[in-house]
């Protein structure tokens, strides 16, 4: 089946540890997108990424690192400089339509951390 | 910056009740539109989009959605909600030739049988 496949689904981190949290796409998307989920706060963006090797902060990049080079994967790592990591994070990709982006997500299932 | 608001953050509906959800943006120029639900354990899906054209957009299991320029609007109607729409609920836009897609904070719907 295509789609975007995030993993691991739950994590747990000690403070002071970096993470990595993958995302895997299969639908040929050009572009992927990582957000951060908080209640109350909806989707916050945090870097996204239009082609291979090329990515853009958000608006909540600090404390995150992202790397872009294969098509289909487009991992994050939560630093240790990111106060406040306990969050559900989740992953993204856009098709082109017409050579354009057209902003339509797909979306994974999502991986909580939770920091202890 | 472009943002995105969503007026009601809690709706609680009785099953066969209308439903409007309020949501406005901040960008001035071309948009492209889209509402998102989250079903409790599930998820984020499209539940519709507006990229040009009509503005009143239908989407999956009975939603619709009106775009009004002149408001920067974009609020989503169901007229009839049923107890499996209780979900989150989020607006989001992407300016046109922008890349970065901006949520709003969700509105959670409760649906009481």
């Amino acid at each position: 089946d295509g789609g975007i496949t995030q993993s691991p689904k739950y994590l747990f981190r000690k403070e002071g540890q970096n993470v990595t949290l993958s995302c895997e796409q299969n639908l040929n998307h050009d572009a992927m997108y990582w957000y951060r989920q908080d209640p109350g706060q909806g989707l916050r963006l945090i870097y996204y990424s239009q082609i291979v090797n090329d990515f853009q902060k958000g608006d909540i990049a600090e404390g995150y690192s992202v790397s872009r080079e294969k098509k289909e994967s487009f991992p994050l790592t939560v630093t240790s400089a990111q106060k406040n990591p306990t969050a559900f994070y989740l992953c993204a990709s856009s098709p082109k339509k017409a050579g354009a982006f057209t902003g339509e997500l797909f979306f994974g299932e999502g991986s909580r951390l939770t920091v202890l | 910056a472009q943002s995105v608001s969503q007026h009601n953050h809690h709706v609680i509906l009785s099953e066969a009740a209308s439903l409007e959800l309020g949501c406005n943006y901040s960008y001035g120029g071309t948009v492209n539109l889209f509402w998102y639900v989250q079903y409790p354990g599930q998820h984020l899906q499209l539940l519709l989009k507006y990229f040009s054209g009509d503005p009143l957009v239908k989407g999956i299991k009975g939603f619709e959605a009106e775009f009004i320029k002149s408001k920067f609007s974009f609020n989503l109607r169901k007229p009839s909600v049923q107890w499996s729409d209780t979900a989150e609920y989020f607006c989001a836009v992407i300016p046109g030739g922008y890349q970065k897609v901006t949520f709003g904070t969700g509105t959670k719907l409760q649906v009481i049988p």
